[in-house]
């Protein structure tokens, strides 16, 4: 079956740090691969996404880059602002029959302090 | 446009009684997808709806869920004879038509049980 690793958290940074976010995932098929965000208070987001091998998604300051030699889609950002605290989700789906419904991470909580 | 909505946005309801949770899909969007985001389970699948097909229901928990779409727009979660493990934040999300095409949630129903 499907399913996706991602870093633990919580974790916190400082304003205008290195971000990255582990995510390696196990599927059937070919997925497509996803950063979900949810905001204090608000629902998920769509971040990015990528929908083949070594495609890039790219968002808001944040990349990912579909890797499925490493079976990976770690989310990076240069320069965080205090902004960006909110829980990362990394997510896939595989057609089943038309039905991509998506397989999630645990979350990370991050946390960008001024 | 309009987002997906949710309604109601917050439930509390005593152990054992039924509850309906209510998901306005975007306009035109003809897949439909419940998740539930529990602390214990993460983010996960519950059911899907396409248009006028059979729902995939693989996702349900236990007999006592169930779900309607009536005319291809508006669900219906329905929990009956509710337990304290079903408290949970349930999030409904809508698709266009076609493949890899992007979710968008709504808000979700937060959902207690006592």
């Amino acid at each position: 079956g499907n399913s996706v690793t991602q870093m633990e958290g919580p974790v916190t940074l400082s304003e205008e740090a290195f971000l990255t976010i582990n995510c390696t995932y196990t599927a059937t098929g070919y997925p497509s691969l996803f950063w979900y965000v949810q905001y204090p208070g608000e629902g998920l987001q769509l971040l990015l996404k990528a929908t083949k091998a070594d495609d890039k998604g790219s968002n808001k300051g944040f990349e990912a880059t579909y890797r499925k030699e490493t079976t990976s889609f770690h989310l990076e950002k240069g320069s965080v602002q205090v902004s960006d605290s909110a829980v990362y989700f990394c997510a896939l789906s595989t057609s089943n029959f038309g039905n991509e419904k998506l397989t999630f991470g645990t979350g990370t909580r991050l946390t960008i302090i001024p | 446009g309009a987002g997906v909505s949710q309604s109601p946005s917050n439930k509390v309801t005593e152990k054992g009684k039924d509850v309906e949770l209510r998901c306005d899909p975007i306009s035109g969007h003809t897949a439909l997808y419940w998740y539930r985001q529990s602390l214990g389970q993460g983010l996960e699948f519950l059911i899907y709806f396409q248009g006028n097909s059979a729902p995939d229901k693989s996702g349900l928990p236990s007999d006592r869920f169930s779900a309607e779409r009536t005319g291809g727009s508006v669900s219906t979660l329905t929990i009956q004879r509710t337990q304290q493990e079903d408290s949970a934040v349930y999030l409904c999300a809508s698709r266009g038509y076609g493949g890899q095409e992007t979710q968008y949630f709504g808000p979700g129903t937060r959902l207690l049980v006592l």
